[in-house]
């Protein structure tokens, strides 16, 4: 099952551009997660927002969260062609026997 | 250092065969683990949810007699794709969720297990 679409589905840019990810989701949810996961590889845990929360900043990564429209957004500030990579949502209602459900992930592509 | 760790990272095997998956949580107890399926482009889909002393709970559409799951241990989860065909071929990965810590109820992903059916 997946909780709903992440806009866009590709984005291409250049370096040191800003890139913006969308992400919806349809259920209640006691957080929400972004991963980052290049080409062929694991999953790399990027930030977590928890429900009560807006806005949160690591480094070049700004997530909002917006729970009224069930909506979290992700933009990578100043990205490099080392972010290039599928970047996926995924909420959590962080109950024992939940898993993460995952978006359907933005395929982020950096040209230097 | 990793938590959650899966063996083996990418495994061939032969149409009609079968393969074993494993999930170990390696400091902590995990009295469930998801697993996971992604086929290349894809997000991850959940298939099913390994509960420790009992039976699976599967995704809809998830074969259960295809994709055996056995957690016979707080620390341990296997995936058995039985009679593996082509399609069968994708990118397999674990989870466990970690509770009772101070940084709250964590989720970790294993490194993923890539297996081709030839």
């Amino acid at each position: 099952s997946q909780q709903g679409e992440e806009d866009p589905q590709a984005l291409s840019i250049q370096e040191g551009e800003n890139a913006t990810m969308n992400c919806s989701y349809k259920t209640s949810i006691n957080n929400l997660q972004w991963y980052r996961q290049n080409s062929g590889r694991g999953l790399v845990h990027l930030i977590l927002i928890r429900s009560n929360e807006r806005e949160k900043h690591s480094g070049r990564l700004r997530v909002t969260l917006d729970t009224s429209k069930k909506s979290s957004s992700l933009l990578i500030t100043a990205s490099r062609a080392a972010d290039t990579a599928s970047y996926f949502c995924a909420t959590d209602a962080n109950q024992a026997g939940t898993a993460l459900i995952f978006g359907k992930g933005t395929t982020l592509s950096v040209s230097s | 250092g990793a938590v959650v760790s899966q063996h083996p990272s990418w495994v061939i095997c032969k149409s009609g065969t079968s393969v074993k998956i494993e999930c170990r949580s390696l400091d902590f107890q995990a009295t469930t683990m998801f697993w996971y399926r992604q086929f290349p482009k894809q997000s991850l889909m959940l298939m099913a949810t390994s509960n420790e002393g009992s039976k699976a709970t599967y995704e809809q559409g998830v074969e259960k007699d295809k994709f055996l799951i056995n957690h016979a241990s707080l620390t341990l989860s296997t995936l058995t794709v039985t009679s593996a065909h082509p399609e069968d071929s994708s990118f397999y990965i674990c989870s466990a969720r970690r509770g009772g810590t101070l940084s709250g109820n964590t989720i970790y992903f294993g490194e993923g297990s890539w297996l081709t059916v030839v």
